[in-house]
């Protein structure tokens, strides 16, 4: 049962364009939004969140957009850099539940060209 | 580097055999999470520890899992009996919980990455 999902598994960019991501979820307790990044070899590194009190979250390059009744949000990276080309996770947490633990998707590899 | 640290960062295990491994979380941090993560997936979430109490387990954690966080700092993840099913990149994670509403971003290690033969 896959609360989280990113149904594009690979999404390939043009350096300076716009690079979107998209994650859906199943499970309406969830609200709190997080993405991260990954690198080969190394652990996933937050990027950006959101709560589900807000409908966008901006910084610097990186905007999440939630929208609740389509239970979908997305990280939109603009302009795209080829330092940006990693594994983005997208996921999901009731912080209202003990724990503040996560649910991740499935991931989408970014490649951005130079 | 006040990061978290996982050791070791590969391990080549026979089938049946016991492994353990460490993380150490940041220190201030009173939150330490397990996870696993196979090829082409997201990480799936194993256990926590608020302070030296194990508070949730999935079940994704078999009897042949334990872990343990002793004195609130550091913890370990045992697997006893391996198979090749528990081939995966293992992940440790801290976070601090303030007690507010406000939810603390996980910070992961590097990861400790299991081969079973």
């Amino acid at each position: 049962d896959q609360q989280v999902k990113q149904n594009s598994p690979s999404l390939s960019v043009q350096e300076g364009r716009i690079s979107i991501l998209n994650c859906d979820y199943t499970n309406s307790m969830f609200d709190y939004f997080l993405w991260y990044k990954k690198y080969p070899a190394e652990g996933p590194t937050f990027l950006i969140s959101i709560s589900s009190i807000k409908d966008k979250n901006e910084d610097g390059r990186f905007t999440v957009f939630l929208n609740k009744s389509a239970k979908h949000l997305s990280l939109h990276i603009v302009p795209s850099q080829p330092g940006d080309s990693a594994v983005y996770f997208c996921a999901a947490a009731d912080i209202k539940a003990a724990g503040n633990k996560l649910t991740f998707g499935g991931g989408t590899r970014v490649l951005v060209k130079p | 580097d006040t990061g978290v640290s996982q050791d070791p960062r590969h391990k080549i295990t026979k089938r049946g055999q016991n492994v353990t491994f460490r993380c150490d979380p940041i220190s201030e941090h009173n939150r330490l999470y397990w996870y696993r993560q196979t090829l082409g997936q997201g990480p799936e979430f194993l256990t926590y520890f608020q302070n030296e109490a194990q508070l949730e387990k999935s079940r994704l954690l078999s009897d042949r899992f334990s872990a343990e966080r002793p004195k609130g700092s550091f913890s370990t993840l045992e697997i006893q009996r391996t198979e090749q099913g528990d081939s995966a990149m293992y992940l440790c994670a801290s976070s601090l919980d303030a007690g507010s509403s406000y939810n603390s971003p996980l910070h992961f290690g590097n990861g400790t990455r299991l081969t079973v033969t």
